[in-house]
């Protein structure tokens, strides 16, 4: 048990709609990173929230947009869905503004594109 | 080339042997995680290392900085150690890059 949840842990979207997924840390984490993981690939960095400011993004295009709120929890939205979107969508919470710390992640939420 | 690669990629064993997973990373780095990841998705940190060794319970973990490696040990393996094994270094303030993974099956 990490105490890091998301929601929801399954989800079919069709091809051009717009998902919501949904992250809530531990209580005092306030730096929340999201990851998309392609089946038999390691996880990849997508972007990091600090005190509700992303700061830190990794090689994804603007339609991947988030949002972190003052009750440590987090949203990663995807707009224009592919099919090349379907993944596991991992979050990770952390206290502290550098990458130092441990990171407890969530179960992940499965996303697929139809 | 990724800049975190693993080895083996998959490994299978027998129960009560030694495991060994590797790591080797060409960047430069504060902290390099071990990471286990059970169907279904979920991710457990099981070491965050900047020098030396650790050791928690029939694991151990090393790394050598100089040489940018680290090996994930596991003693006296068990079939419910079966799960994908996970290298990630800290590159950077923002980011973990993470290795592919090593898929380990332990049988009975």
């Amino acid at each position: 048990e990490t105490g890091v949840t998301q929601s929801p842990t399954h989800l079919i979207k069709t091809r051009g709609q717009q998902v919501t997924l949904r992250c809530s840390s531990q209580s005092g984490h306030n730096t929340v990173s999201w990851y998309q993981q392609a089946l038999g690939q390691g996880p990849q960095f997508i972007f990091q929230y600090y005190r509700e400011e992303e700061n830190g993004r990794g090689n994804f295009p603007p339609r991947f947009s988030g949002l972190q709120f003052p009750n440590y929890s987090s949203e990663l939205n995807v707009n224009a869905l592919e099919l090349d979107d379907s993944a596991l969508y991992l979050c990770a919470s952390r206290g502290g503004g550098t990458m130092n710390t441990e990171a407890f992640f969530g179960q992940g939420t499965r996303l697929t594109v139809v | 080339k990724n800049e975190v690669e693993q080895s083996p990629q998959n490994l299978t064993a027998q129960e009560g042997e030694f495991i060994t997973i590797n790591c080797s990373y060409s960047v430069g780095i504060s902290a390099l995680h071990w990471l286990q990841q059970h169907p279904g998705g979920g991710i457990v940190s099981l070491f965050m290392l900047s020098s030396g060794k650790k050791k928690h319970g029939r694991l151990i973990a090393t790394i050598n900085i100089q040489e940018k490696h680290s090996s994930l040990h596991i003693t006296a393996s068990h079939p419910r150690d079966s799960a994908v094994y996970i290298c990630a270094v800290n590159q950077g303030a923002q980011k973990l890059v993470f290795g592919q993974g090593t898929r380990l099956t332990i049988n009975p």
